[in-house]
This record gives structure tokens, sequence and C-alpha cells, in this order.
């Protein structure tokens, strides 16, 4: 069974600080995913990686970053937080697509306000 | 650019009764997922749709995808209210592996 567990399922943090949320899959995928989703926009990709230490901008990659430094573990970064990045944020994994039918899975959620 | 639509985004039915939820995109593509989620809860896979005129079912649940058409339908049958939560597709293309969603299918169902 997959496993993709968060840090945190709620945080709050304020204008300004610098926001680390973490993400561990257990299946030895080698894709991993951020997304955010907001009420009415659905789920919007941030940034993805395909491999240790690669990463590729998503649809909205702005005031984000990511790293990833072992397979299992892909961090979303919020250098400098804002109110407009308040919102649920998504992590997924999957195989290659060459591999597998490419399907992805969700872990939990967290739940970032910025106050 | 990909864009996913799904509709109606809010649907209201009765116990029984069957409906037809319809996901529209805009490239080629022959990977189409749905996904579930409940309230405050992540999303479950509920689909993965590989091939033009691949159908798959689970329970009151059959999902279809015509890749020439580029639509793809979620049809219930008989709706309980378990059935009760939003339903999303998304389609690969939102940068390599990634997905693009649709905005969503919340789903009530009366008793």
């Amino acid at each position: 069974d997959v496993k993709v567990t968060q840090s945190s399922r709620y945080l709050v943090k304020r204008t300004g600080e610098k926001v680390f949320l973490e993400c561990v899959q257990d299946m030895d995928h080698e894709n991993m995913f951020w997304y955010r989703q907001d009420p009415g926009l659905g789920l919007r990709l941030i940034y993805f990686s395909y491999d240790v230490k690669m990463k590729e901008k998503g649809d909205i990659p702005e005031g984000y970053s990511v790293s990833r430094e072992k397979k299992e573990r892909f961090s979303l970064i919020l250098e400098s937080a804002s109110t407009n990045q308040t919102s649920m944020y998504l992590c997924a994994s999957s195989r290659l697509t060459s591999r597998s039918s490419n399907e992805q899975f969700f872990g939990p959620g967290t739940r970032l306000t910025v106050l | 650019e990909l864009k996913v639509e799904q509709n109606p985004l809010f649907l209201s039915m009765q116990e029984g009764k069957n409906y037809t939820i319809y996901c529209n995109y805009s490239t080629t593509s022959d990977r189409l997922y749905w996904y579930r989620q409940d309230p405050g809860k992540s999303l479950e896979s509920l689909f993965v749709l590989l091939s033009n005129g691949a159908v798959k079912q689970e329970g009151r649940l059959m999902a279809s995808l015509d890749t020439k058409a580029r639509l793809s339908t979620l049809h219930i049958t008989a709706a309980v209210h378990d059935l009760s939560a939003t339903y999303f597709c998304a389609v690969i293309g939102g940068g390599a592996d990634g997905l693009t969603f649709g905005k969503g299918t919340h789903l009530i169902i009366q008793p």
C-alpha cells in the first residue's frame, strides 16, 4: 500500500516567515509533486521532481522553491510567506510514466494559514 | 495550455437516480484519472483510464474515455448517500508527468 505522509496537517505562520512543508513517500517512486488546492480553482501544480536533486516548475511556481535531497523526501519552501499563500497543500508521488500508469498517490494535505 | 473542464460543478440529486459527470480536455492525452475527495480529506484514486474506449467500473461508478472527442464521463448508477463527495478528473500535461485538474464536481446525494 502506497503511503505518502506530510509533516503537518495544520500550520499557522506569519507574513514574511520562511515555511517548510515536508513530504515523504515509502514506495520508491521516482516522481514527486506539490499542488495547492483553493476553492473554485481546483488543484494546481506548483513544482515536481522526477529524480533526486531534479526539479521542474509547474503552473504556479512563483513564491515557492523545492528541495529533493533524497528519493523519498520532497520539500516545499515558502521563502517569505504571504497571505495569498494561505491554502491547502497536497503532495503526491508516482512511478515514471514509462514504467506504469503514472497514477499519482496523494498525501493527507497541509492546511497552511498565513496571517 | 492544457485546460480541463468539468461539468456540472455542483450537483444535488436524490438517492436512486442516475447521473453523469463530464470531463472535457483541450489537448491530446491518452491518460485520464478520476479522484474522489471527501470534506477535509485528501484525494483518493478512483479510476485510471489509459486508452481510447477504456471503460472501468467500481460498484455504482463507471468511467469511460473517448480520446478522439477528448471526453471522459463518470456515470453514477442508483446513487446512494455515501457517494456524496467532490469528484475530480485530471489529465497528464501539467508539465511532463504533472496532472492538470478540472475544478471538481461537488456532488450531494440526498435521501
